[in-house]
């Protein structure tokens, strides 16, 4: 069974700041299918990116996925105080088992 | 517009069953697979099950395995969650969401509450 590892588990950074998140999966996998979303409080997920470097439907351009094998990062470039939340990453598509990873938070510093 | 409504959650004791419903509109519901996600309070997102657009294909985690069923119903535009034999383990919020297939999970229902305590 792949696991999907994101580090770091909280990032604490300030409005206006560039974040990189990372995915790292336990073998390689194919990068049509990495997703990653957004969880606000109380919210259901939201789709970010998918196929690695896809962005969903009205995902603003700040927001780029990259990488593959079993190195994927979700780079958002200037942070918006609406953007502090906590990420997801998945693999899903060609395994019956949709893994997500444990999360990243990303927080006000 | 695509919405996802699910329902049937609450409180049950150990042991105990019982169904959610996700009723889909505003998307051809027969051309899509549907999956079940869940998020334990304070924790993250685990996959559950997953069901194709025929029915033909069914995946549940093993955590879940040989307890819940799912299913969906074409007619009603509905996908179920049977839950069997529940546990304290299960409480979580759990959620639909739509599979489009490469391009992930691209729509999520607002999530149900299961509570299983004695």
């Amino acid at each position: 069974e792949i696991v999907l590892t994101q580090s770091p588990g909280t990032l604490s950074l300030s409005p206006g700041e560039r974040a990189t998140l990372s995915c790292r999966a336990s073998e390689s996998i194919s990068s049509s299918y990495l997703a990653w979303y957004q969880q606000k409080p109380g919210q259901a997920p939201r789709l970010l990116i998918y196929g690695a470097s896809s962005r969903a439907t009205g995902i603003p351009d700040r927001f780029s996925g990259s990488g593959s094998g079993t190195d994927f990062t979700l780079t958002i470039s200037r942070l918006e105080p609406e953007d502090f939340a906590v990420y997801y990453c998945q693999l899903y598509g060609s395994s019956p088992r949709y893994t997500f990873g444990q999360g990243t938070k990303l927080e006000i510093k | 517009e695509v919405q996802l409504v699910e329902s049937g959650g609450g409180l049950v004791k150990p042991g105990w069953s019982l169904r959610l419903s996700c009723a889909a509109s505003g998307f051809t519901f027969s051309a899509y697979g549907m999956n079940w996600v869940r998020q334990a309070p304070g924790k993250g997102l685990e996959w559950v099950s997953s069901i194709s657009s025929t029915s033909t294909y069914i995946y549940y985690a093993d955590s879940v395995k040989g307890r819940f069923t799912i299913s969906r119903d074409t007619a009603k535009n509905s996908v179920y969650l049977q839950m069997n034999s529940l546990r304290a383990e299960d409480s979580a919020v759990y959620y639909c969401a739509r599979d489009a297939r490469l391009v992930a999970f691209d729509h999520w229902g607002q999530g149900t509450l299961v509570t299983v305590s004695s």
